[in-house]
């Protein structure tokens, strides 16, 4: 199974300011015929389902504010909020759809400094 | 509008069964491969299973495999899953989800979940 490891587990960053979250996969998720990185991100909020925010590594969904982007290639990867909003406070998940089981990573806690 | 709503979830003796729905509409249900993700109480996210549009190809996660049975109906728009052996670790909120896209992208499209309590 490809194992995802996310970075950090929790991490707390002041309103307006740049928020990072890593993602690690156990094997590449390039896929080389289409060359694309089957890597996604979701946000989840209490009680809700998560939400897709990105796939492919970097394709923002649509509605999805464009302070969210995703970039990375092969193993390594990273969610980028640019100027981090009260309503973002949410688990971050990475997951990668390259082969089954769709691993998830364990999630990142953001929260408001 | 699309929609996946959860049923079936449960409080259940260890060792006992439960089988879970997802109905499905707003889509052409018959299009898309499904997925049950899971999620314990104050936990991660699990992926459990996915099922291919007919129903002739499925696959399992390690933790449940030969327990857990996924399965579709696709004259009543509606996916299942057939847990069996429950064990206290399978107490988790049971979603269903899939990608609208031709690939697997990611899962745009969720249900709400349904609740499993695994527990004597």
């Amino acid at each position: 199974d490809i194992v995802m490891t996310q970075s950090p587990d929790s991490l707390a960053v002041s309103l307006g300011e740049r928020a990072a979250i890593n993602c690690k996969s156990s094997q590449s998720v390039l896929y080389s015929s289409n060359n694309k990185n089957y890597l996604a991100w979701y946000q989840q909020k209490p009680g809700q389902p998560p939400k897709l925010l990105i796939s492919w590594a970097s394709t923002r969904e649509s509605g999805v504010p464009d302070r969210f982007s995703g970039s990375g290639s092969g193993t390594d990867f990273t969610l980028t909020i640019s100027s981090l909003q009260a309503e973002d406070v949410a688990v971050y998940y990475c997951q990668q759809c390259y082969t089954t089981p769709y691993t998830f990573g364990q999630g990142t806690k953001l929260e408001i400094k | 509008e699309v929609q996946l709503v959860e049923s079936g979830g449960d409080l259940v003796q260890p060792g006992g069964s439960l089988r879970l729905s997802c109905a499905a509409s707003g889509f052409t249900f018959s299009r898309y491969w499904m997925h049950w993700v899971r999620q314990a109480p104050g936990k991660g996210l699990v992926w459990v299973s996915r099922i291919s549009t007919d129903g002739s190809s499925t696959s399992y996660a390690d933790s449940v495999k030969g327990r857990f049975t996924i399965s579709r109906d696709n004259a009543k728009n509606t996916l299942y899953l057939q847990m069996n052996s429950l064990r206290a670790e399978d107490s988790a909120v049971y979603y269903c989800a899939f990608y609208t896209a031709t690939l697997p992208q990611g899962f745009d499209c969720w249900g709400q979940g349904t609740l499993v309590t695994v527990s004597s």
